[in-house]
């Protein structure tokens, strides 16, 4: 079985420009989530959907918005790049996200923002 | 507001010895806790989970143990392999599962 796949894997851009970051999960998952390292702050949860409806968001601005299509592939906006963005952005699937349900992580998107 | 912290941002073991890697936390509504291992250019990948009813949960070589009262978790790893290098992250979770809370984690790095 495919695991979790992100694409692009790398992505350059300068403030101001606005970023689309995709997330296929594993066959027969429904709950993505998405998550922003940086060095130093470990894995912040953004945004986690279910169904085609966000389900749960963290602590981050309005820049940072998401969608989920109908074969719960997910995407990722961040409008307005800040430099301060630069991360590595991680999505992770679970079959229904429910709770003690084991989360799969993809590799990742590195953005740079110059 | 750092609610899982890992003071440790890296541990050299030798090969064969104990790994032993720490994780606090200050949010006691946390019920259930995982660690997840990261090698570099891959995501995050599960180890070993805890529920709060429980003390200690071991998977071969790993063992999770958990003071609910001093709210510390750690990871022992025996006998610890090359292959264990990596970055290790623990999180917790307060029953909402799909939101992860991750402590910035630990790089172990097992010499020869």
């Amino acid at each position: 079985k495919a695991g979790v796949t992100q694409t692009p894997r790398y992505l350059i851009k300068t403030r101001g420009q606005q970023v689309t970051l995709s997330c296929s999960p594993i066959s027969g998952h429904r709950s993505v989530s998405w998550y922003q390292q940086t060095p130093g702050q470990g894995l912040q949860f953004l945004f986690e959907y279910f169904s085609e409806t966000q389900r749960n968001k963290g602590n981050f601005p309005g820049r940072f918005s998401g969608r989920q299509f109908s074969n719960s592939r997910s995407e990722m906006n961040v409008s307005t790049l800040e430099l301060g963005d630069s991360a590595l952005y991680l999505c992770a699937s679970s079959l229904v996200g429910s709770y003690q349900e084991t989360q799969y992580f993809g590799p990742g998107t590195r953005l740079l923002v110059l | 507001d750092q609610q899982v912290k890992q003071n440790s941002p890296s541990l050299s073991v030798q090969e064969g010895r104990i790994s032993i890697l720490n994780c606090d936390y200050t949010n006691s509504m946390f019920d259930y806790f995982l660690w997840y291992k990261k090698y570099p250019a891959e995501g995050p990948t599960f180890l070993i989970s805890i529920s709060s009813i429980k003390d200690k949960n071991e998977d071969g070589r790993f063992t999770v143990f958990l003071n609910k009262s001093a709210k510390h978790l750690s990871l022992h790893i025996v006998p610890s392999q090359p292959g264990d290098s990596a970055v290790y992250f623990c999180a917790a979770s307060t029953g909402t599962a799909s939101k992860l809370t991750f402590g910035t984690g630990t790089r172990l790095q097992v010499t020869l």
